[in-house]
């Protein structure tokens, strides 16, 4: 299957600081791009979905200056949590998809630890 | 915008077993797709149903989808401590926008060896 890469693995950062999250796909052009948060021993939630060249599409409850999300070019959308706090600290996942394909390939996710 | 509810929430069985997962799902999908997650880790597609199959195989996956019922069951066939890690539903719901997956909850699956 394709691949869809997530940087940083982990990261640690301070409160009040803010944290940028890529995510790049590999060998395929990724027209689309969706943005989860999974906390410990729950289902993912989805966030937003992006389409490369436009602004990002949030779901309800998702604080759009919060997580803000950039996709830049069709292989690489980046999620940026803005003044970081600790009830942000999640595992976040991307997966990314072209366009008319059913299947999505997901990164390996972003430990985020706000301390 | 969670789709559906999964069941069991946890499983244990020794290698060896078959391990049945059962998904169910609250409005009309275009697919529904089983994915693994080994712990902290991204999701692994296993298989994708389309709404107008009934069953799928894939080695020792079988997936069921009963449209009528809005569920779906995961069958893991003579199951390996490997297997172990949670397992998630995902739809495609038929009237959403850019194809967006909606997960269940998952189920956790420990197969003792």
């Amino acid at each position: 299957g394709a691949v869809v890469s997530q940087h940083p693995s982990w990261v640690i950062c301070k409160s009040g600081t803010s944290v940028k999250i890529e995510c790049r796909s590999l060998d395929f052009q990724a027209t689309t791009m969706f943005w989860y948060r999974q906390f410990p021993k729950q289902s993912l939630m989805l966030m937003a979905t992006s389409n490369e060249g436009s602004k990002a599409t949030y779901e309800q409850g998702v604080e759009k200056d919060k997580f803000l999300i950039n996709h830049a070019s069709l292989t690489l959308s980046t999620l940026t949590v803005t003044s970081a706090h600790p009830e942000d600290s999640s595992f976040y996942i991307c997966s990314a998809r072209d366009l008319g394909d059913t299947e999505a390939f997901f990164g390996q996710g972003t430990r985020l630890t706000v301390v | 915008s969670q789709q559906g509810e999964e069941d069991p929430q946890a499983l244990s069985i020794q290698e060896g077993e078959n391990a049945t997962m059962n998904c169910s799902y609250k409005t009309s999908i275009n697919n529904l797709q089983w994915y693994r997650q080994n712990s902290g880790r991204g999701l692994v597609h296993l298989i994708l149903i389309r709404s107008n199959e009934r069953e799928k195989h894939s080695g020792r996956l079988r997936v069921t989808l009963d449209t009528s019922k809005k569920s779906s069951s995961l069958l893991i066939t003579a199951s390996r401590a490997a297997d172990t890690a949670s397992y998630f539903c995902a739809t495609v719901p038929i009237y959403n926008q850019g194809g967006k997956l909606i997960f269940g909850q998952g189920t956790e699956l420990s197969v003792k060896p």
